[in-house]
């Protein structure tokens, strides 16, 4: 139990184009799921909290006009890359809770030429 | 200071040999402790979750939990080639909430 998924699993775009990533909650409910991304060999970056039905929560310095979430349904949040420029390159994931703790997705390697 | 503290490593042990990966933190209003192994280019998969003081063990994991010195560990058993990865430690207030996590630790086991 306490699958999450994500899709794509990869993508490469052009700079200067959106790219909607999709975060899933395949066996369970989520009220709340959270955006990370991660750069090589280092830890975890927490970008913004999403809560169904409400406006998400963004992390100290991160844009929330270039990255935005969308949580319109208890299984279902998206982050779409606006504009995407090179240095967005970056691997993403998301989390969803399940009682007291936090599920992660595979995550998606997103590469901006 | 940062709120979570872990040793990046790399650390490199031989097969068999019984592994101890360790953070501290400042906050002691924590209260959820978690470990996730990160496999290369996957996302994080939780390991052991504990709640509050006290020792977890789930076959050859074992999560321990001093709440008085703001100290977490994870020991390792038997380790296997298998182990090799990365492992977060993280923490929070609520559990299901915002989590803190530390820097990782790379780990690999030696055949």
């Amino acid at each position: 139990g306490a699958v999450v998924s994500q899709h794509p699993s990869w993508v490469i775009c052009k700079s200067g184009t959106s790219v909607k990533i999709e975060c899933r909650s395949l066996d369970f409910q989520a009220t709340t799921m959270f955006w990370y991304r991660q750069f090589p060999k280092q830890s975890l970056m927490l970008m913004a909290t999403s809560n169904e039905g409400s406006k998400a929560t963004y992390e100290q310095g991160v844009e929330k006009d270039k990255f935005l979430i969308n949580h319109a349904s208890l299984t279902l949040s998206t982050l779409t890359v606006t504009s995407a420029h090179p240095e967005d390159s970056s691997f993403y994931i998301c989390s969803a809770n399940n009682a007291d703790t936090q599920y992660f997705g595979p995550g998606t390697r997103l590469t901006v030429l | 200071q940062k709120e979570v503290e872990q040793d990046p490593g790399p650390l490199s042990v031989p097969e068999g040999a019984i592994v101890s990966l360790n953070c501290t933190y400042s906050n002691s209003a924590f209260q959820y402790f978690m470990w996730y192994r990160q496999y290369s280019r996957k996302g994080p998969e939780l390991l052991m979750y504990t709640y509050s003081s006290g020792n977890k063990e789930d076959g050859r994991f074992t999560a321990q939990v001093d709440k008085s010195s703001k100290y977490i560990s994870l020991f390792i058993r038997d380790s296997q080639p298998s182990d090799s990865a990365t492992y977060l430690c993280a923490t929070g207030i609520q559990g299901a909430q915002k989590l803190v996590f530390g820097q990782g630790t790379r780990l690999t086991i030696n055949p």
